[in-house]
């Protein structure tokens, strides 16, 4: 089973709305932590936000959100007020494992933001 | 603060043929890591260092691929012999301890391409 499933291969927004992407995950650790990156072209990834399994608020980071439900397994990233300069790939990942030492990458979401 | 490090940028070679990549990882940073990101993929990680003793290295091809980090401090990626299915981007990736922390990032470098003919 894959570990981090993004099922959005590509997505569209206007410049200024909001765009949601998606991220599914799976463990059965109970403490472990969620990321999303940011690559753009140049290929450098990006940390942009993480969320904590025992965290009960969603993490937020200037424009970034996270929209964790622990019961359905899920980690959406929510970008509020897209700009062009936040066309790029977008990945989930995960932490898990005795020492957190297993580091697991979805294959990616390609958002694209339209002027 | 000076980032990941990572060189050549580039590198095309023919097919069995040998090639090494580099990575300093930001002073201070205990943990490298080494992943290796297909065209079209999320990365996978193939190799882990915590200082220079490895912590997991389940997902590297032992039979071409070998990794050191001597002295705890940079590291390289070798492939020996080099397969067309290696052609891939290869990130090299630090953190300041990176165990018991769930929450602890990475921070990556710019990545060598790799392209296998």
């Amino acid at each position: 089973a894959q570990k981090i499933t993004q099922t959005q291969p590509g997505m569209f927004v206007q410049e200024k709305e909001a765009v949601t992407l998606d991220c599914t995950y799976d463990t059965s650790d109970q403490s472990y932590g969620l990321f999303w990156y940011k690559q753009p072209s140049s290929g450098e990834m990006i940390f942009l936000i993480y969320q904590g399994s025992y965290d009960e608020q969603n993490a937020t980071e200037g424009r970034y959100s996270l929209n964790f439900q622990k019961a359905r397994k899920s980690a959406n990233l929510v970008i509020s007020a897209s700009q062009l300069g936040d066309s790029a790939m977008y990945f989930c990942a995960m932490r898990e494992g005795r020492n957190f030492n297993k580091f697991y990458f979805g294959s990616g979401t390609k958002l694209n933001v339209k002027p | 603060e000076a980032g990941v490090a990572q060189s050549p940028r580039y590198k095309i070679i023919e097919k069995r043929q040998s090639v090494a990549f580099w990575c300093n990882p930001i002073s201070g940073h205990a943990t490298l890591y080494w992943y290796q990101q297909i065209l079209g993929q999320g990365p996978k990680l193939l190799i882990q260092f915590q200082n220079n003793g490895v912590v997991d290295d389940s997902q590297l091809p032992k039979d071409r691929f070998s990794a050191e980090r001597l002295k705890g401090v940079d590291s390289t990626l070798k492939i020996q012999p080099a397969k067309l299915e290696d052609s891939a981007v290869y990130l090299c990736a630090s953190s300041p301890r990176g165990d018991r922390r769930e929450g602890e990032t990475q921070y990556f470098g710019p990545g060598t391409r790799l392209l296998v003919l």
